[in-house]
């Protein structure tokens, strides 16, 4: 079983949709967590950690839910833009993060 | 925020020969850098945690003799592929860490490609 699941996709939405990505993952003494975006070819960007109270910022909105070791993030009103992968990651400890294989998003006219 | 930068952004190369990685934390002091390498399609995959002034530890899997990693100063990070082969052909990724606020930040990676 792989440390950190996730949906490859590709999930293909129209501008203005609300989409929502799940991962699940393993180790459950894993301390933070987050979720990054990465455009083709390009490095990982942070968009945001994920909190257990839950946070939002702007459209996007994460969810942590220990007890079932699931995190998730939501995306609402999407924009062209915001077609990328995006990866769930986990901090295991020791500052290791731990990369799932990544959500890709296609957002069209 | 805070840089990182990673040189060559692409390289090629002939099988057999080595091919050195630079990862510079350009405004922040980093004592811990890591290498991340990821094939098409698939996840980053952690290889090793550079530490300054002290020895790589690496993944398990990853050969220490063949990726090479020095971490001499607190803003660079080396990462040395020896004897480069084909399936060594991959994007490779550095992150630094920020000792103040702990954050990792990933330099822009550097494409090989082993002929």
């Amino acid at each position: 079983r792989k440390e950190v699941e996730q949906d490859p996709g590709p999930f293909n939405v129209p501008e203005g949709a609300t989409v929502a990505f799940n991962c699940t993952y393993s180790n459950s003494a894993s301390q933070s967590f987050f979720w990054y975006r990465q455009d083709c070819r390009k490095e990982p960007k942070l968009l945001m950690s994920v909190y257990s109270s839950g946070n939002e910022d702007g459209r996007f909105t994460a969810q942590l839910n220990r007890a079932s070791q699931y995190i998730s993030l939501l995306i609402r009103d999407s924009k062209l833009s915001d077609s990328a992968t995006y990866l769930c990651v986990v901090n295991t400890g020791f500052q290791k993060l731990v990369f799932g294989t990544g959500t890709r998003l296609l957002v069209s006219p | 925020g805070a840089v990182v930068s990673q040189h060559p952004s692409w390289v090629i190369c002939k099988s057999g020969t080595s091919v050195k990685i630079e990862c510079r934390s350009l405004d922040f002091q980093a004592t811990t850098m890591f290498w991340y390498r990821q094939f098409p399609k698939q996840s980053l995959m952690l290889m090793a945690t550079s530490n300054e002034g002290s020895k790589a530890t690496y993944e398990q899997g990853v050969e220490k003799d063949k990726f090479l990693i020095n971490h001499a100063s607190l803003t660079l990070s080396t990462l040395t592929v020896t004897s480069a082969h084909p399936e060594d052909s991959s994007f490779y990724i550095c992150s630094a860490r920020d000792p103040v606020n702990y954050e990792q930040y990933f330099g822009p990676g550097t494409r090989l490609t082993v002929t």
